[in-house]
């Protein structure tokens, strides 16, 4: 059962361009979350997505950040217009929750260089 | 929103030494979980915590959850220098809420 797959590990972008990060979570798996790491800095809870919804988008920025999750396929984060504050590592997750509690299973990470 | 401190930031040990690291809640929570995320690597699940006053052993890790549910440990005996990592707790709110919102972890130096 292969873990969670996260593409591309690492991606290189110019100030105003944009990074569409990818996520395939574990088989049967169906909840799929968000998470961005600062170099030696804890992980901040960006969205946490199910099929085809997003649950809940709290740690979002308003502009420029997008998340989904689509019936086919893997879940998707997409910053647009990326500044150099951007640059950090994106860690997807993905877990099946029974209600109390959930273990989350991380991929190895994006990390995201804006020049 | 839920704000979880945890302590200390960064710890240095020599091999040997036990370490522990603790996690405060300033409200009650449903469920608690560790992580330990390697230099360079993933954070990978330790354990989870449900119970008022559970205690969870794993070998030279033990974890406690505190009576009212606000607090919680994690002490390894003995540290090793594969031990090195930063440790998080990641605690649950409940009442509907799926998220886990981690702290900003313990980072653990071993010394040989």
């Amino acid at each position: 059962n292969a873990g969670v797959m996260q593409n591309p590990r690492h991606l290189v972008r110019r100030r105003g361009q944009e990074a569409r990060l990818r996520c395939s979570p574990m088989k049967g798996h169906s909840h799929v979350y968000w998470y961005r790491q600062l170099p030696e800095e804890g992980l901040k809870f960006m969205v946490y997505l199910q099929k085809e919804n997003i649950i809940d988008e709290s740690g979002m920025p308003k502009e420029r950040f997008s998340a989904e999750f689509p019936k086919e396929g893997p879940s998707i984060l997409r910053i647009q217009q990326v500044v150099r504050g951007d640059s950090a590592a994106y860690f997807c997750a993905s877990s099946l929750w029974t209600g109390e509690g959930g273990e989350l299973f991380f991929g190895e990470g994006s990390r995201l260089t804006v020049l | 929103g839920q704000q979880v401190m945890q302590i200390p930031q960064y710890q240095h040990v020599q091999e040997g030494e036990d370490f522990t690291t603790y996690c405060n809640s300033s409200t009650t929570l449903s469920n608690i979980q560790w992580y330990k995320q390697r230099p360079g690597g993933h954070p990978v699940f330790l354990i989870q915590l449900v119970k008022s006053g559970e205690v969870k052993k794993q070998k030279r890790l033990t974890f406690q959850f505190g009576e009212a549910k606000k607090n919680s440990s994690l002490h390894i005996t003995a540290t090793q220098t594969t031990d090195v990592g930063t440790y998080f707790c990641a605690p649950a709110v409940g009442g509907g809420s799926e998220k886990l919102v981690f702290g900003k972890g313990t980072k653990l130096t071993v010394n040989p």
